[in-house]
């Protein structure tokens, strides 16, 4: 399988913009995904990014990847208070891979 | 993207009974679905991946007869947990895989007394 390392914690002011960053091991991987889990939900798919890109944007986010470092990174842009959650990146190599995900808090 | 429902979105069940959880496409013709559990701050776990028409595929460590999965049609996926004990407690997420990219359901809570 893959292994896939995040943070477990980021704090931000509002306003300020927030990069989670994340390690996986896979080379084989295709798609990256990035995910939000607010309390006791489900998993809402923010983004993802081909593996022959290096950077997608998206209205505020912003997907890095160093497929060469295998360090994809995800940058939320004027982060507002209804973006604190707990976001998993997730390769997929056949199956998607999760880490434990990072907590992201949003001080007002 | 793909809409993904479960129900029920919370269940209390007491030791030894069985429980079924649905999951439902809404609007796309899943031929595969997963079915994933977290723990308490932890990360979603693979259990197993529910292929239409024939036998799901589980992942290693996760016992076949003790969760049941059946893929009837191309938007049903159920997922019984048999003779459910409180280590069973958990947040069990289904999800589809669509051409755009895996959409998740809102889970199902839960809790074996």
């Amino acid at each position: 399988g893959e292994d896939v390392e995040q943070s477990l914690f980021l704090s931000v002011r509002e306003g300020d913009s927030s990069v989670i960053n994340c390690t996986y091991t896979d080379s084989s991987s295709t798609y990256l995904y990035w995910y939000k889990q607010e309390p006791g939900a489900g998993l809402q798919l923010l983004t993802y990014i081909f593996s022959n890109m290096d950077m997608k944007q998206d209205q505020r986010l912003t997907v890095l990847l160093n497929k060469k470092d295998k360090h994809l990174s995800l940058r939320i842009a004027d982060t507002q208070t209804g973006d604190s959650a707990i976001y998993f990146c997730a390769p997929e190599a056949n199956n998607l891979f999760f880490g434990t995900g990072t907590r992201l808090t949003v001080i007002p | 993207g793909a809409v993904v429902s479960q129900h029920p979105s919370w269940v209390i069940c007491k030791s030894g009974t069985s429980v079924k959880i649905e999951c439902r496409s809404l609007d796309f013709q899943a031929t595969t679905m997963f079915w994933y559990r977290q723990f308490p701050k932890q990360s979603l776990m693979l259990m197993a991946t529910s292929n239409e028409g024939s036998k799901a595929t589980y992942e290693q460590g996760v016992e076949k007869d003790k969760f049941l999965i059946n893929h009837a049609s191309l938007t049903l996926s159920t997922l019984t947990v048999t003779s459910a004990h409180p280590e069973d407690s958990s947040f069990y997420i289904c999800s589809v895989r669509t051409p755009f990219g895996q959409y998740f359901g809102p889970g199902t809570r839960l809790t074996v007394l």
